[in-house]
This record gives C-alpha cells, structure tokens and sequence, in this order.
C-alpha cells in the first residue's frame, strides 16, 4: 500500500451504534488530521496530531473521539453520533516543517440513520 | 472571522477552451497559498504550494499566480481536456492553521 489508505470507504450507522474509522498513511510522515467535508461546504479540520500528541482539537462534539497510537495510524471513534454527522470524513497527513503540504485519503463516506 | 472564498463555485467548460478561476483569503499573517485537485471519488491531491508575492507555478497545462498584498490567486487551466474535470480548492496556511475554500468545480463539455 501507498500514500494514505482509510476504511471503510462507506459506512451506514444507526444513532446508538459504535463503530470506528481507520486511517493508515505509508509515507513516514508525523502529522495526521482528521477533517470532516459536509456538502458544498469547505473542508472543516476536526483533530491534528503531530509526533502523536493531539495539538488540535476544533470544538469538535465528544461523541468523536480520536486515537494516534503511533505516527502511521489514526482512528476516529464514533457514538451516539446524530444524522446531521452524515458527511465525507477524510484523513491526511503530513511531514512538519515549511509549507507541510497535506497527502490525504480517498475519505469514509458515512450515513447516520 | 477567517475566509477563503472561492469563485465561481462551479464551471462548465468547453473541450479546448482555457479557464480560470480564483481564490481569495485573508493578506495577514499569510504563509503560503495551496492548490488542491479532488476528482470524484478520489483522494485530494497537491497541486501548488506558493508562497512568495508573485510567485508564478506551472504543471503541465496548469499555472497559478498569487498576490500576497491583495489576497488572491488565480488557477489557468490552458487548453482544458476530460481529465481536468474536478473540484479545485485552495488552502490558506497562517503558518498555526490552514483554512480551505469550498472549491470551484470545473466540468468539461466534450
């Protein structure tokens, strides 16, 4: 595998379902991110990693909640989440210093029932 | 309130023909300007990244130019073709964060 991989690519959950989003990045790269793109709107960030410490976290509901267990991988827990979560989340990442361009995943489709 | 606006939000472009578009964003604290491509289904992907006033970048057929005073960038797409057909989106880094326009789709008529 290359570049960033995330699964699964689509995912149907009801509101009192748990389940998680994965993200694997193949570039040795010590930054990871989060972001969720609803419809016609602009890329939102939710969370960033850098050297696996959580350095940004936007007034994102706790009902996300993400995990770096290492610089390669980065989770997103779901629960309880409402219908108006249904959106594009899509994970990047990138290599810290000048002009850190962002490599991202194709994305998680995920509808919320 | 920080933005980035894009402009047009979608374009519809015959085969052939060039195109431009635009992305406006704050002229403070400004760091460097990305250009991103997102075809459907597929993951974004880098275009530029610029970061000097009057910086000029070109690949291929695409070039885009930036003016840090005035706050905006401009993205040519010369001689468009089927695979230039996708959401083109810009990215303001400060540097602490990146803010992203909601993008120009472009769709090209054969």
């Amino acid at each position: 595998e290359t570049g960033v991989t995330q699964t699964p690519r689509h995912l149907v959950m009801g509101m009192t379902n748990k389940k998680s989003l994965k993200c694997e990045q193949h570039l040795g790269h010590n930054a990871m991110y989060w972001y969720k793109q609803s419809a016609k709107k602009p890329l939102e960030l939710m969370f960033v990693y850098s050297l696996e410490e959580r350095v940004e976290n936007n007034s994102v509901p706790s009902r996300f909640s993400p995990e770096c267990p290492n610089s390669s991988h980065l989770f997103l827990h779901l629960h309880t989440l409402q219908p108006e979560d249904s959106a594009l989340y899509l994970c990047a990442s990138s290599q810290l210093g000048a002009t850190d361009t962002q490599y991202f995943g194709p994305g998680t489709r995920l509808t919320v029932l | 309130i920080l933005n980035v606006e894009q402009s047009p939000q979608s374009l519809h472009v015959q085969e052939g023909d060039s195109t431009n578009f635009t992305c406006s964003f704050p002229s403070s604290n400004f760091y460097a300007l990305h250009w991103y491509r997102w075809e459907t289904a597929k993951s974004p992907e880098a275009l530029f990244v610029m970061t000097l006033n009057g910086d000029e970048k070109k690949k291929g057929r695409i070039s885009a130019t930036l003016n840090t005073k005035e706050g905006y960038s401009y993205l040519y797409i010369k001689g468009s073709q089927p695979e230039d057909s996708a959401t083109y989106l810009c990215a303001w880094d400060s540097n602490y964060q990146l803010i992203w326009g909601a993008g120009t789709k472009l769709i090209i008529k054969p």
